[in-house]
C-alpha cells in the first residue's frame, strides 16, 4: 500500500520543548516538503528537499529544522524558538522532475498542540 | 515569488446548485496548475491538474477547471454539487522556474446544505 505516512496524528508538548514530526514515503519520490496549515492562511511552506542530504528553506523556516538522510524519510523538528508552534503540519512528496509535470501528494498530517 | 489568490473564502450552496471557485495566480511564464480538496478529517487529495494542452481539465467526482492564460485564472467548476462535496478546496501553482516549489492559495471552504 503506497503512500505517505505521518506520525503521530496528534501530538502534545510543553512550551520550550523541541518535538520531531515523522514523515515517511514509499513512493520512491525524490522531493519532499513540509507545510504548516493554519485557518484562513492556507498552506505555507516550511522546508523542502529535492534530493537526499539537501534541503532548502521555505517561506516560514524560522524555528524549524529538517534532515534528509534517507530518500524515504524527511523528519521535521519544531524547536523552542518557534514562537507559535501550535498548528496542523502536512508532509508531501513529489517525483521531483524539476517542475515540468510534477505533482505533490500529501500525508494525513500531524496536529501539534503546545501547552 | 509567485502568489495564488482564492477570492472566495467561504461558500455556502444548496444541493444541486452550480459551483465556481475562483483562482488567480501571479506568474506570467509557463505554469502547472492544481486543485486539491480536503474533506473533513481527511488528507489533501488531488482533484485535477493542468500541465499543457486542452485548457479545460476534467478531474474526479465531476469537477472541472478551465485555464485562461490571459486572465491568469484556473477556476474550479461543478454543475451540480452534492452534500458530500463539503470540504476545503485549495488551488496551487508551480512552474519550471521555481523548480519543485509549489504555491498554494489560502483555500475556500465549501458547505453544501442538503
Amino acid at each position: 500500500d503506497g503512500g505517505i505516512t505521518q506520525s503521530p496524528k496528534y501530538l502534545f508538548r510543553k512550551e520550550g520543548q523541541n518535538v520531531t514530526l515523522s514523515c515517511e514515503q514509499n513512493l520512491n519520490h525524490d522531493a519532499m516538503y513540509w507545510y504548516r496549515q493554519d485557518p484562513g492562511q492556507g498552506l505555507r511552506l516550511i522546508y523542502y528537499s529535492q534530493i537526499v542530504n539537501d534541503f532548502q528553506k521555505g517561506d516560514i523556516a524560522e524555528g524549524y529544522s529538517v534532515s534528509r538522510e534517507k530518500k524515504e524519510s524527511f523528519p521535521l523538528t519544531v524547536t523552542s524558538a518557534q514562537k507559535n508552534p501550535t498548528a496542523f503540519y502536512l508532509c508531501a512528496s513529489s517525483r521531483g522532475s524539476g517542475g515540468s509535470t510534477d505533482t505533490q501528494y500529501f500525508g494525513p498530517g500531524t496536529r501539534l498542540t503546545v501547552l | 515569488a509567485q502568489s495564488v489568490s482564492q477570492h472566495n473564502h467561504h461558500v455556502i450552496l444548496s444541493e444541486a446548485a452550480s459551483l465556481e471557485l475562483g483562482c488567480n495566480y501571479s506568474y506570467g511564464g509557463t505554469v502547472n496548475l492544481f486543485w486539491y480538496v480536503q474533506y473533513p478529517g481527511q488528507h489533501l487529495q488531488l482533484l485535477l491538474k493542468y500541465f499543457s494542452g486542452d485548457p479545460l481539465v476534467k478531474g474526479i467526482k465531476g469537477f472541472e477547471a478551465e485555464f485562461i492564460k490571459s486572465k491568469f485564472s484556473f477556476n474550479l467548476r461543478k454543475p451540480s454539487v452534492q452534500w458530500s462535496d463539503t470540504a476545503e478546496y485549495f488551488c496551487a501553482v508551480n512552474s519550471g522556474d521555481t523548480g519543485n516549489q509549489f504555491y498554494f492559495g489560502t483555500g475556500t471552504s465549501l458547505t453544501v446544505i442538503p
